[in-house]
């Protein structure tokens, strides 16, 4: 099963609006990454938020992260058509060598 | 190079027939991955390398798949007698040490078909 699972599955919004995805986990990690994906093929490596954060920005991106409900959340303020991709929040596990990736949630921003 | 290249971009291969997939990861990157995505899902993890070895094939799916990686760089994914089921695109991706520590870079994956 997936270690992380990503809420909604597809997102529909107008430029200009916010979008926000979330993410859950199962269990105990050192760090979540969310990377973006533009057309099924490479990911773009978007934050790294690590355990011991709760929060974390990086230009339009605010990243949130709650270890004790295991979930954490990618904001993207005042979206833009350019910002349509697929977004996958991944874990590893502590100890563990490799991370999960989620199944990823489809964001369309309408212009 | 400044990225992490994959080639080729594109195969498309007869069932049956064997495929070699290569990444040329970051120069310095210790850590190496082979991920596979099937149309429209997520990422599955089939490989790790820590320089030449592979502490984790845990994610190959069959005793088709097999893996190398030489002189702490290139790898080659080998899938030998290729079926329908291998088409996917394979995703590459390489990180200055431990997936703990670092995001990863990714290549822009060669998209494999099988007919």
């Amino acid at each position: 099963s997936q270690q992380g699972e990503e809420d909604p599955q597809a997102l529909s919004i107008q430029e200009g609006e916010n979008a926000t995805m979330n993410c859950s986990y199962k269990t105990s990690i050192n760090n979540l990454q969310w990377y973006r994906q533009n057309s099924g093929r490479g990911l773009v490596h978007l934050i790294l938020i690590r355990s011991n954060e709760r929060e974390k920005h990086s230009g339009r991106l605010r990243v949130t992260l709650d270890t004790s409900k295991k979930s954490s959340s990618l904001l993207i303020t005042a979206s833009r058509a350019a910002d349509t991709a697929s977004y996958f929040c991944a874990t590893d596990t502590t100890g563990g060598f490799k991370t999960i990736f989620g199944a990823g949630t489809r964001l369309f921003v309408k212009a | 190079g400044a990225g992490v290249s994959q080639s080729p971009s594109n195969k498309v291969t007869e069932k049956g027939k064997d495929v070699e997939l290569r990444c040329d990861p970051i120069s310095g990157h210790t850590a190496l991955y082979w991920y596979r995505q099937s149309l429209g899902q997520g990422l599955e993890f089939l490989i790790y390398f820590q320089g030449n070895s592979a502490p984790d094939k845990s994610g190959l799916p069959s005793d088709r798949f097999s893996a190398e990686r030489t002189g702490g760089s290139v790898s080659t994914l080998t899938i030998q007698r290729t079926q329908q089921e291998d088409s996917a695109v394979y995703l590459c991706a390489s990180s200055p040490g431990t997936a703990n520590s670092y995001g990863y870079t990714f290549g822009s994956g060669t998209r494999l078909t099988v007919v």
